[in-house]
């Protein structure tokens, strides 16, 4: 299987900070790749589909990008509703697999 | 606007089986779209345990495909997870999601709705 490993586990940021979080996957899997946002308590939230395609409704703070192995996701402003824990997910293939997370906080 | 959600008992014994139904409301399962049901332990991440098309397609994870049963009622508008033999690690928050489809009908993988989940303890 297709092991997702995603970068840093945890950050800790500013308000108004860029921030970058990383997801790289075992093998190639082209752009087949999706991120999600899980605030605390509450349901994942699709974010960005296809590596870099925004889902309808999601500010434009947060882009994706990359492709094959090596995927990013950016909050190009942290705001206080960013603080989540984020999941990339690669759909290439069944088994659909998560990553292990990136917790975002506040500084 | 379309809503899920899930059901069933939220205790289970070791070795029983965990039962779950999604219920799908302002909108029809026979839509073009995937219906998957996803876990998470607590304090853990994600995992996908398998998905369902209104036709009776199926794709299980297969880490746990001996044990699943993923079904569809279209006369009741819901879909169906079965989990034989569970242990205290199948203990978690299940939710259902829904997943759109490729142009050919199959799925895309990824969700683009979910429901609020239930927490299913394994506990004797």
């Amino acid at each position: 299987d297709i092991q997702m490993t995603q970068s840093p586990s945890s950050l800790s940021a500013s308000v108004g900070d860029r921030v970058t979080i990383t997801c790289r996957a075992s093998q190639d899997i082209r752009n087949y790749l999706a991120w999600y946002q899980q605030k605390p308590g509450k349901v994942p939230k699709l974010l960005i589909y296809a590596a870099s395609t925004l889902q309808s409704g999601v500010p434009s703070r947060f882009s994706g990008s990359g492709s094959g192995t090596d995927f990013t996701l950016t909050i190009s402003s942290l705001q206080p509703e960013d603080v989540a824990t984020y999941y990339c997910q690669k759909y290439n293939s069944v088994p659909l697999t998560f990553g292990g997370g990136t917790k975002v906080e506040i500084k | 606007q379309l809503q899920l959600q899930e059901s069933g008992p939220g205790l289970v014994k070791p070795s029983g089986t965990l039962s779950l139904t999604c219920g799908v409301s302002g909108g029809s399962i026979s839509s073009l779209n995937w219906w998957s049901w996803v876990r998470q332990p607590p304090g853990k991440g994600l995992e996908w345990i398998g998905e369902i098309y209104h036709s009776g397609s199926t794709n299980y994870n297969p880490s746990l495909k001996s044990r699943v049963t993923i079904s569809v009622d279209k006369s009741k508008n819901q879909f169906s997870l079965d989990l034989s033999s569970v242990t205290a690690a199948d203990t978690a928050v299940y939710y259902c999601a829904r997943g759109p489809t490729l142009g050919g009908g199959g799925p895309m993988g990824y969700f683009d709705l979910w429901g609020r989940g239930t927490l299913v303890t394994v506990s004797s």
